[in-house]
């Protein structure tokens, strides 16, 4: 079966720092990999997606995830925060053919001013 | 703002008591997906139908039982309510039924209190 991890649930970061958000997923086969993000209060909105093409994927709001498959990871970074980033991140897997989507846990960033 | 609408944005209900959940899917999409998200269980995929036959299904109660119509949009019935079942229920929306292509684009929720 397969399994996401996502270590922390609560990382703080200052205003201007790196974001980086881990993610490990657990999959005989490699996944199709996301992130999405939620806002307070409302939904899910999909950052980035990887589907096998190239291991680094570039998202909206500057974010970005590399694919390392010898470490099963899948871990988002932002080089700068804004305090408009405070929200949880999943990062979530599927393999073609089981449609369904798997969710971490979830990592709340709060952005120190 | 996905495409995605879903109705009603709360609800509160009494235990025993059964509700539906209302979802429209973007425009042209032909899968519609339901995820329960809870404090204690986190966001479970609970069932998902494809231009109105159910495709795959995951965590969902016998209690729960949800259906596409020809427009395509869904309804997720929930009945025998328990508290236990309070939670965001979100709707998500994609092209086709699944692959490496297709993105699932999330609904706002329904958060569901169950007094």
């Amino acid at each position: 079966a397969q399994s996401v991890t996502q270590l922390g649930s609560h990382v703080s970061v200052s205003e201007g720092a790196l974001v980086l958000l881990r993610c490990n997923y657990s999959s005989s086969v490699p996944p199709y990999l996301f992130w999405y993000v939620q806002y307070p209060n409302q939904g899910l909105q999909l950052l980035l997606k990887y589907t096998s093409a190239a291991t680094l994927v570039k998202g909206i709001n500057g974010f970005e995830a590399e694919f390392k498959k010898s470490e099963t990871s899948f871990h988002l970074t932002k080089p700068s925060a804004h305090m408009s980033d405070a929200a949880e991140y999943f990062c979530a897997a599927t393999n073609f053919g089981n449609e369904k989507l798997t969710f971490g846990t979830g990592t709340r960033l709060t952005i120190i001013p | 703002d996905s495409g995605v609408t879903q109705t009603p944005k709360h609800l509160i209900t009494a235990t025993g008591q059964r509700v539906t959940l209302r979802c429209s899917p973007r425009s042209g999409d032909l899968s519609v997906y339901w995820y329960q998200q809870s404090l204690d269980q986190g966001l479970q995929f609970l069932i998902q139908y494809y231009n109105g036959e159910e495709r795959a299904k995951g965590n969902i109660l016998e209690r729960f039982s949800a259906q596409q119509f020809p427009d395509l949009h869904s309804e997720l019935n929930l009945s025998s309510l328990e508290l236990g079942d309070s939670a965001l229920y979100f709707c998500a929306s994609s092209p086709s039924g699944g692959g490496r292509t297709d993105t699932q684009y999330f609904g706002p929720g329904t958060r569901l209190t169950v007094l």
